[in-house]
C-alpha cells in the first residue's frame, strides 16, 4: 500500500515563510506524479491551491508556491498571513488512482 | 457558476447500502474525470474513487475494492456512488471532486497538467447501529 507523507505540523509567524513537502513510499516525487496541493479549515471543503507541480490557480495567492526538493514535492508559503493557518494536503497521481498525503497542520504564531 | 452539489448521505447500519449523487452545473460534465474523496472525523483525506470522462474506466481505493461502485449519467450532469457492505470505518464525509486537464505544445512536445479544482461540500454518511 503506498503511502505518502507529510509532517504533521509547522508552526510559522505571521510575516515568516514554511515550507511543507511530500513524500511518497515508492521513491523520489517526480512531476510525473503531478502533484497537487489543497488547503483545508475546519468544517469546509478543502480547496484547490497548486497543480502539476507548480501550477497555481487562478485564486491561489502569490505568497503559495510549489516545487520538487530533494525528491519530494513542495509547498512553500512567504509572507505568512494569519488566514493561512490551516491543514493542508498534497495529493500524487498514481496512474489511474490518487493518494493524499497525512496532511500537515500549519499554525501561524 | 461552477457547482458540485452531494447528496444521499445519512445513518445506515452496518452490512447496508448507500447510493451517493454530486449534482454537477455551470461546466460540461462529460468533459471531466470525476472523483469521490472522504474525510472521517477528525482524520486526513482520503481518495476513494475516480471515473473517466465517459464512464468506461474506473479506479478504486483498497479499502472500497469490490463494495463500492462508481458510475456517471452525462445526460443528467450527475455522478454517483453506490456504497454496498458498509463498515463502521466507512464512516466520513464523502465529497465529490472534478478533475480538469490541460496540454500544453512546445517544440511538438506535448506536456500534461492535472488539476482537481472544484469540489462539492460533501454529505456525511455515519455507519453505525
Amino acid at each position: 500500500q503506498t503511502v505518502v507523507t507529510q509532517e504533521p505540523s509547522l508552526t510559522v509567524s505571521p510575516g515568516g515563510t514554511v515550507t511543507l513537502t511530500c513524500a511518497s513510499s515508492t521513491g523520489a516525487v517526480t512531476s510525473g506524479y503531478y502533484p497537487n496541493w489543497f488547503q483545508q479549515k475546519p468544517g469546509q471543503a478543502p480547496r484547490a491551491l497548486i497543480y502539476s507541480t507548480s501550477n497555481k490557480h487562478s485564486w491561489t495567492p502569490a505568497r503559495f508556491s510549489g516545487s520538487l526538493l530533494g525528491g519530494k514535492a513542495a509547498l512553500t508559503l512567504s509572507g505568512v498571513q494569519p488566514e493561512d493557518e490551516a491543514e493542508y494536503y498534497c495529493l500524487l497521481y498514481y496512474g489511474g488512482a490518487r493518494v493524499f498525503g497525512t496532511g500537515t497542520k500549519v499554525t501561524v504564531l | 457558476e461552477v457547482q458540485l452539489v452531494e447528496s444521499g448521505g445519512g445513518l445506515v447500519q452496518p452490512g447496508g447500502s448507500l447510493r451517493l449523487s454530486c449534482a454537477a452545473s455551470g461546466f460540461t460534465f462529460s468533459s471531466y474525470w470525476m472523483h469521490w474523496v472522504r474525510q472521517a472525523p477528525g482524520k486526513g483525506l482520503v481518495w476513494v474513487s475516480r471515473i473517466n470522462s465517459d464512464g468506461s474506466s474506473t479506479s478504486y481505493a483498497d479499502s472500497v475494492k469490490g463494495r463500492f461502485t462508481i458510475s456517471r449519467d452525462n445526460a443528467k450532469n450527475t455522478l454517483y456512488l453506490q456504497m454496498n457492505s458498509l463498515r463502521a470505518e466507512d464512516t466520513a464525509v464523502y465529497y465529490c471532486a472534478r478533475e480538469g486537464e490541460e496540454q500544453l505544445v512546445v517544440n511538438q512536445l506535448y506536456y500534461y497538467y492535472y488539476y482537481m479544482d472544484v469540489w462539492g461540500k460533501g454529505t456525511t454518511v455515519t455507519v453505525s447501529s
